[in-house]
């Protein structure tokens, strides 16, 4: 079964500094695809970035990248310039097998310092 | 225009009762879905609807039961809830099931508390 870890259930990161939050996960698939959510107090899940497995290619969304290293299976996201509006719970996602299930990761909650 | 709603935001009644969730998405998704998020943050999907047809269907006490009378709607109906039934429960829709790049958009979630 697809499992994902997020091992940091908390960070902390000063405005305008870059924090680095880190996921793992385990698969057998070879064909599969990988999401950042944010949820900030509001409680609404929002889309930060995704990543196909396929792709060699980091993706980048603005101030936000992650760093896909798929024969470790990590999936780090990278947020520069961090902003007040960036603190939130952050959760690592996994999709692809038969089912197409979102896996979520337990998530790391971030606060972001002034 | 809100892509995903639920009614309500807030829910609180009494251990025993039977409540219902509605998700409506004006996305012109096919597929459907509910979480639940536990107090620890945990989410975990419970169920998946393609088109009215339940697709994906986790280890959920049959207390549970959801109902898709179309694509736009996806319920959740709770019978004789429990103490441990408290969570916030999440309503999403993405394109098509067979499509994992699709994205899945999050309602804003109904926080239950069963008291």
């Amino acid at each position: 079964a697809q499992t994902v870890t997020q091992s940091q259930p908390e960070m902390s990161v000063q405005e305008a500094e870059t924090v680095t939050l880190s996921c793992t996960y385990d698969t057998s698939e070879s064909d599969y695809y990988l999401f950042w959510y944010k949820q900030p107090p509001s409680r609404q899940m929002i889309l930060v970035i995704r990543q196909e497995a396929y792709k060699q290619q980091n993706a980048t969304e603005n101030r936000f990248s992650v760093n896909f290293q798929k024969a470790a299976k990590s999936f780090s996201l990278k947020i520069s310039d961090s902003q007040l509006g960036d603190a939130a719970m952050y959760f690592c996602a996994y999709r692809g097998g038969a089912t197409n299930k979102l896996i979520f990761g337990t998530g790391t909650l971030l606060a972001v310092q002034p | 225009d809100t892509a995903v709603s639920q009614t309500p935001k807030y829910l609180v009644t009494q251990m025993g009762n039977d409540k219902s969730i509605k998700c409506e998405q004006n996305l012109g998704h096919d597929t459907m879905y509910w979480y639940k998020q536990d107090s620890k943050k945990f989410l975990k999907i419970m169920f998946s609807y393609n088109n009215k047809e339940l697709i994906i269907n986790e280890t959920v006490p049959n207390r549970f039961s959801p109902k898709s009378p179309d694509k736009a709607h996806l319920n959740l109906h709770i019978n004789s809830l429990e103490l441990g039934d408290s969570a916030v429960y999440f309503c999403a829709s993405s394109q098509r099931p067979t499509i994992p790049i699709d994205t899945q958009y999050f309602g804003p979630g109904t926080r239950l508390t069963v008291l």
